[in-house]
This record gives C-alpha cells, sequence and structure tokens, in this order.
C-alpha cells in the first residue's frame, strides 16, 4: 500500500460546513496528489505538493486548499462544502526513482 | 494541454480470451510515461504496467502487454487469457517531466466466465 494512509474512509458532511481530508505518509517522498473520482470524468487532479509548504495547483482546485507543513501529511480543505463536491477523494505519491504514482485507498465523502 | 482519451466505457471478454483495452492521448512534449492502472470493486487503485516513451519496445508484464505507437499517440491495452480477477476499471494515464498524472475516464471490464 505504498505506507499511504488517508482519513476518514467516509465522511457524511452537510452543505456549508468545512472538511479537511488526512493525507498521511510513512516514507517522506516529496511528491504528493490529491485527485477525486467522478463517474464519466477518471481522476482529476485536484492539488499536488513537490515539497514542504511547495504546492500548486491541478484543473479542478476551485472549492479546495491544501497544506504541507511536514514531509508525511498532505490535507486538503473543502472551505465550505458544497453537493458538487460529492466524490472520491484519493491521495497519491510518486517516490523518488519512481515514474509511476502510488494511491492510498480513497476517501468517499458525500455532501448533503 | 495534454489529454487523454478512452473511448470504450465497457469491454467484455469471455474467460481465457483476448480483449484490448484503447487509449490515445494529446501531447506536444516529447519525453513522457504512460501508465495503466487497474481500479477493482475495491476501489484500490493498482498499476498494471508502464511505458516510457523514449523507448519503442512495447513493455509486457505477464499476460498484459502495450501497444505503443507514439506517432500515433496511441497507447493500447492487451490482456492475455482473461481471468475473472481482471474484471475491473482500466485508466489511462500520462505524465510529462512535471509528473502530473493526467488520467482518461476509464474503461469497464466485464469477464465473462
Amino acid at each position: 500500500d505504498a505506507g499511504i494512509t488517508q482519513s476518514p474512509r467516509h465522511k457524511v458532511t452537510e452543505t456549508g460546513t468545512p472538511v479537511t481530508l488526512r493525507c498521511h505518509q510513512t516514507e517522506n517522498h516529496r511528491y504528493m496528489y490529491w485527485y477525486r473520482q467522478d463517474p464519466g470524468h477518471g481522476l482529476r487532479l485536484i492539488h499536488y505538493s513537490y515539497g514542504v509548504k511547495d504546492t500548486d495547483k491541478g484543473e479542478v482546485s476551485d472549492g479546495y486548499s491544501v497544506s504541507r507543513s511536514k514531509t508525511e501529511d498532505f490535507l486538503l480543505t473543502l472551505e465550505s462544502a458544497t453537493s458538487s463536491q460529492t466524490s472520491v477523494y484519493f491521495c497519491a505519491i510518486r517516490p523518488g526513482g519512481h515514474t509511476e504514482a502510488f494511491f492510498g485507498q480513497g476517501t468517499r465523502l458525500t455532501v448533503v | 494541454a495534454q489529454t487523454v482519451t478512452q473511448s470504450q466505457p465497457e469491454m467484455s471478454v469471455q474467460e481465457a480470451e483476448t480483449v484490448t483495452l484503447s487509449c490515445t492521448y494529446d501531447t506536444s512534449e516529447s519525453d513522457y510515461y504512460l501508465f495503466w492502472y487497474k481500479q477493482p470493486p475495491s476501489r484500490q487503485m493498482i498499476l498494471v504496467i508502464r511505458q516510457e516513451a523514449y523507448k519503442q519496445q512495447n513493455a509486457t508484464e505477464n499476460r498484459f502487454s502495450v501497444n505503443f505507437q507514439k506517432a500515433a499517440k496511441s497507447f493500447s491495452l492487451k490482456i492475455s487469457d482473461s481471468q475473472l480477477g481482471d474484471a475491473a476499471m482500466y485508466f489511462c494515464a500520462f505524465a510529462s517531466g512535471t509528473y502530473k498524472y493526467i488520467f482518461g475516464t476509464g474503461t469497464r471490464l466485464k469477464v465473462l466466465a
């Protein structure tokens, strides 16, 4: 599982509330990613990070923010959740020397 | 901007037969990487096979092989001797030197006993 832990694994929240998803890795990899998966869209990049406090936006970053204050944790925050953010969220890492990404188990978020 | 297209939303194959999943991509880069990921009902994303664009030889991993046509920007996955456990969503993905992975919309593969 490449040492990636996502928490929570499932969450139901109400529209307008803030939500934070956590991605934790145990091996100090520089590159970390947040994707969302929706039917008919595949996986789309929300934000990524290439080091502590170094982050950049992906193609669907509106409504999301991220923070990476230490190597092992990459947090994704929905400032004010909307129903359109109901999705499965995946964290991924790219170890040095590898070309491929390794994924966490995903978080199913439902906004009601 | 790079794009990845999987034009087959769903495919079916008889157990023990061979199936090919299609993927095309668009990029102006000359050096990049291509991947096929498998997502079974467990939701876990599993790397099936990868190909470096600078390598002319098609990648092979046991029953899985690719047909990489760089000029045509095509990257198809062939699964030989299909097994029930191969039933899953399959995603084609692209990454250039920035390592931002771009995924297709996926192909759901059904394996018929």
